[in-house]
């Protein structure tokens, strides 16, 4: 059975520092690996998708990697800023489109 | 190209009461999620469908819980009676739902239940 997790559960940081998130999950087939930034009161929205095939995902200051023979997966955020205050969770894709989740790390940039 | 839609965003009951959740998924997407988000967690999977059949349902707690998708399009997720660990944000999501696994979920911003 898959499971995702994710540490450190909450981080804060000042603004302008670059900073990695951690992913790690238990059962290497996987058919992707994606992150999502969930505001206070809304939704999730999807970030980066890496394809089981792929090492990496880039978009703007977002760098996702992913190394499925160790588990891992990093969300890369550079020249943080505080509209990236948010909570952000991975999800491993399994067959019939499923994503088992992490409970999310809260990452706080402080201005 | 309009969003998934969630209503109520925000609901309020008693335990052993009766509510229920309507989700709208982007026009065209086949696959249609409910999640249960309890605080300080990852969304649980509560039912899958495709157009209007059931993948997965494995997590659903039939016994209190129930959801319909008809005619392949909106959907509704029930609660009846409510208990008190039903307290959370029920989450509904879509996806084209196409020929492959490569494919990313789009989430509606959430029915906000407290159960008291």
């Amino acid at each position: 059975k898959q499971e995702v997790t994710q540490i450190p559960a909450a981080l804060s940081v000042p603004e302008g520092e670059n900073l990695v998130l951690n992913c790690s999950f238990t059962d290497s087939a996987i058919y992707n690996l994606q992150w999502f930034r969930q505001d206070p009161g809304k939704g999730l929205t999807s970030l980066l998708l890496i394809q089981s095939s792929q090492r990496e995902q880039t978009s703007g200051r977002l760098n996702a990697s992913l190394d499925k023979s160790s588990g891992r997966s990093t969300l890369y955020i550079a020249a943080s800023q505080p509209g990236d205050s948010a909570t952000y969770l991975c999800a491993a894709g399994g067959s019939n489109y499923q994503l088992i989740w992490g409970a999310g790390t809260k990452l706080i940039i402080k201005p | 190209e309009a969003g998934v839609a969630q209503s109520p965003r925000y609901k309020i009951i008693e335990k052993r009461q009766s509510v229920a959740f309507w989700c709208n998924p982007i026009s065209g997407h086949a696959t249609l999620y409910w999640y249960q988000q309890i605080l300080g967690q990852g969304p649980k999977l509560l039912i899958q469908f495709q157009n209007n059949g059931v993948v997965d349902d494995s997590q659903l707690p039939k016994d209190r819980f129930s959801a319909e998708r008809l005619k392949g399009v909106d959907s509704t997720l029930k609660i009846q009676p409510a208990k008190l660990e039903d307290s959370a944000v029920y989450l509904c999501a879509s996806a084209p739902g196409g020929a492959t696994n490569q494919e990313t979920q789009y989430f509606g911003p959430g029915t906000r239940l407290l159960v008291l």
